[in-house]
């Protein structure tokens, strides 16, 4: 258990709909990531927060929003659905600026199927 | 950013030892090197970090020439539930904004009984 957790698991929704999908990071971790993975591809880099405010950002398309909340955790807001955003949506977390060597830990992911 | 080249594709058997590779010849002074594993629809997992000669934990070594152009995973005495891919990733966890956000391919191994 990487301690980030996701929800929901699993979601089947009509083209066209919007959804949300919900990330709570490590305890203690400031810094929220997001991920598309579609099926049999690699992670695309969709957006990243840092306490509440956004760092960095992907190949996110203009239908998909995030936040970071004051209570940290994140939310990822998929509109205008489309059969190709299918995928499996990752949260990830880190410290940030650690000496660590700032690893990821990510979620289990949220399985998104568009119908 | 450093960009990282490995195989795409590995076979092995149980209970041998494997070492995947991985190039990053434009790798930066600050830059880590970290490799995770991912089982199919799970999100990946750290495996181990590195900057330079030899890390070992307790599930993997990781190997780093003193050019730092390259590194190697090493797993010991594989499983069938090692079968995964492998990424490897490269850059500054602090000063990099893009550090762990771009993922290549990775490796993906299977091991055989």
């Amino acid at each position: 258990d990487s301690g980030v957790t996701q929800t929901p698991k699993h979601l089947i929704t009509a083209t066209g709909q919007r959804v949300t999908l919900r990330c709570s990071p490590r305890s203690g971790d400031l810094s929220v990531y997001w991920y598309q993975q579609s099926l049999d591809q690699g992670l695309q880099f969709l957006i990243h927060y840092y306490n509440g405010e956004e760092r960095a950002k992907g190949n996110i398309l203009e239908r998909f929003s995030a936040q970071q909340f004051p209570d940290l955790h994140s939310e990822l807001n998929l509109s205008s659905l489309e059969l190709g955003d299918s995928a499996l949506y990752f949260c990830a977390s880190s410290q940030w600026g650690s000496d660590s060597g700032n690893t990821i830990y990510f979620g289990e992911g949220s399985w998104l199927t568009v119908v | 950013l450093a960009k990282t080249t490995q195989p795409i594709s590995m076979d092995s058997y149980e209970g041998q030892e494997v070492n995947i590779t991985c190039s990053h010849n434009n790798i930066a002074t600050n830059d880590y090197i970290t490799w995770y594993q991912q089982f199919p629809s799970q999100g990946p997992r750290f495996i181990i970090q590195g900057y330079k000669t030899k890390v070992t934990n307790e599930v993997a070594s990781l190997f780093i020439p003193a050019d730092r152009k390259s590194s190697t995973l090493s797993l010991p005495r594989v499983s069938l539930s090692d079968t995964a891919v492998y990424y490897c990733l490269v850059g500054d966890p602090i000063m990099d904004s893009n550090y762990q956000l771009i993922w290549g391919a990775g490796t993906k191994l299977i091991i055989k009984p």
